[in-house]
């Protein structure tokens, strides 16, 4: 079975610094999907960038970027220039290529970003 | 406005009593989803439907049914059997097709079982 880690429960970053949040997971799959979702106070999840996994290339969506490591398993989310909106709940989360969708979500990191 | 909704947002319940949380969507999406969510953990999925009349259980479907008469529309229902009911649940919709993998979710519902 699959699994997601995310081995930091909360995080803090002053504001326009740069903050990298950890993800690792494990499967004996060659194709899946990986995705980083955010949940601000408000509970809505939010999609904030995703990663194919026979795609080389580190996605990026604005100040948002991963670091995918397929060898390590390991996907990490870097952002820069952290703005106070950034604060809130961010998933890592694992789908297996022609699974019906089904979503394995980390535990999450709660992140603060201080004025 | 396309988008997925959730109602009530709040949701208190007496034991022993069933109740049923609405998912609807107006994207067409052809999947719809139920996830739990509780403090401290991610979400874990209960059921999804990839097509009308038609469903498959997640990792915590017990104490839990569902429906999918219509493709807009997959209610949830916690029945008396689910042993701690009290969470926040969460409805997600997708696209079935290629590499169209996003899931969208709708705003959410706090159940509480007094």
């Amino acid at each position: 079975a699959q699994t997601v880690t995310q081995s930091q429960p909360e995080m803090s970053v002053q504001e326009a610094e740069t903050v990298t949040l950890s993800c690792t997971y494990d499967t004996s799959e060659n194709n899946y999907y990986l995705f980083w979702y955010k949940q601000p106070p408000s509970r809505q999840m939010i999609l904030v960038i995703r990663q194919e996994a026979y795609k080389q290339q580190n996605a990026t969506e604005n100040r948002f970027s991963v670091n995918f490591q397929k060898a390590a398993k390991s996907f990490s989310l870097k952002i820069s220039d952290s703005q106070l909106g950034d604060t809130a709940m961010y998933f890592c989360a694992f789908m297996k290529h022609r699974q019906g969708g089904k979503l394995i979500f980390g535990q999450g990191t709660e992140l603060s970003v201080k004025p | 406005d396309g988008g997925i909704t959730q109602s009530p947002k709040y949701l208190f319940r007496k034991e022993g009593q069933n109740v049923t949380l609405s998912c609807e969507q107006n994207l067409n999406h052809d999947a719809m989803y139920w996830y739990r969510q509780d403090p401290g953990q991610g979400l874990r999925l209960i059921y999804y439907s990839q097509i009308v009349n038609d469903f498959q259980k997640g990792d915590i479907a017990e104490g839990y049914s569902v429906s999918r008469e219509k493709k807009e529309s997959f209610p949830l229902t916690v029945t008396s059997a689910q042993k701690n009911p009290t969470a926040f649940y969460l409805c997600a919709s997708s696209i079935v097709a290629g590499l169209q993998v996003v899931q969208y979710f709708g705003p959410g519902t706090r159940l509480t079982v007094l």
